[in-house]
């Protein structure tokens, strides 16, 4: 196991709606980044963040928003919920900033 | 043009044979190279780096070539338990931010038959 946890682990919204996600970075990491998996596709880069601060972002709009705390625990907040939201979500954290990262189990995010 | 590409498989193999997964990258920029390993519905598990000296761990071969963008995994003798969609997956320095940022493939699944 890696010690990266993520909750809640399941979660069905309706179009519109706002959701937040929530990630544990293993002990000692100080960086998270998050990603979004479709169906059938590879993980997308949405951010990073590094000592609190977005250090990095894919080519997501800005409903999609995120924090870090100073535990280096982080939060990933998407407005707006559209039917294409529904992926897995998965929190990435790593020793220094996004080289060799170790995953999460995911939040399965449901939009109807 | 993609910027990681993979095999599209699926790959169904029986026990024991050998099964060659294929990448390339498009961004020359790209500074580190690894193979991760996702079972159905699970999150994806790093395998190994890959280095362009090559580098082998058990079964699995690595290999990297700089010049054709070109990333490959080799699995020898292969175990009903390596069942599973492999994603090929580079790290680049992104200019501006600082920070390290993994591009992944799209993934091909090998089902390993009895």
């Amino acid at each position: 196991e890696t010690g990266v946890t993520q909750s809640p682990t399941h979660l069905i919204k309706t179009r519109g709606q706002q959701v937040t996600l929530r990630c544990s970075s293993q002990s000692g990491h100080n960086t998270v980044s998050w990603y979004q998996q479709a169906l059938g596709q590879g993980p997308q880069f949405i951010f990073q963040y590094y000592r609190e601060e977005e250090n990095g972002r894919g080519n997501f709009p800005p409903r999609f928003s995120g924090l870090q705390f100073p535990n280096y625990s982080s939060e990933l907040n998407v407005n707006a919920l559209e039917l294409d939201d529904s992926a897995l979500y998965l929190c990435a954290s790593s020793l220094r900033d996004g080289y060799e990262q170790y995953f999460g189990p995911g939040t399965r995010l449901t939009v109807t | 043009r993609k910027e990681v590409e993979q095999d599209p498989g699926p790959f169904n193999v029986p026990e024991g044979a050998t099964v060659a997964f294929n990448c390339t990258y498009s961004n020359s920029a790209s500074q580190s190279f690894f193979w991760y390993r996702q079972d159905c519905r699970k999150e994806p598990k790093l395998l190994m780096s890959v280095y362009s000296s090559g580098n082998e761990d058990g079964r699995f071969t690595a290999q990297l070539n700089r010049a054709s963008q070109y990333i490959s995994l080799l699995i020898r003798d292969s175990k009903l338990s390596d069942s599973a969609t492999y994603l090929c997956v580079v790290n680049r320095l992104k200019s501006g931010a600082g920070s390290y940022q993994l591009t992944f493939g799209k993934g091909t699944k090998l089902s390993v038959i009895p």
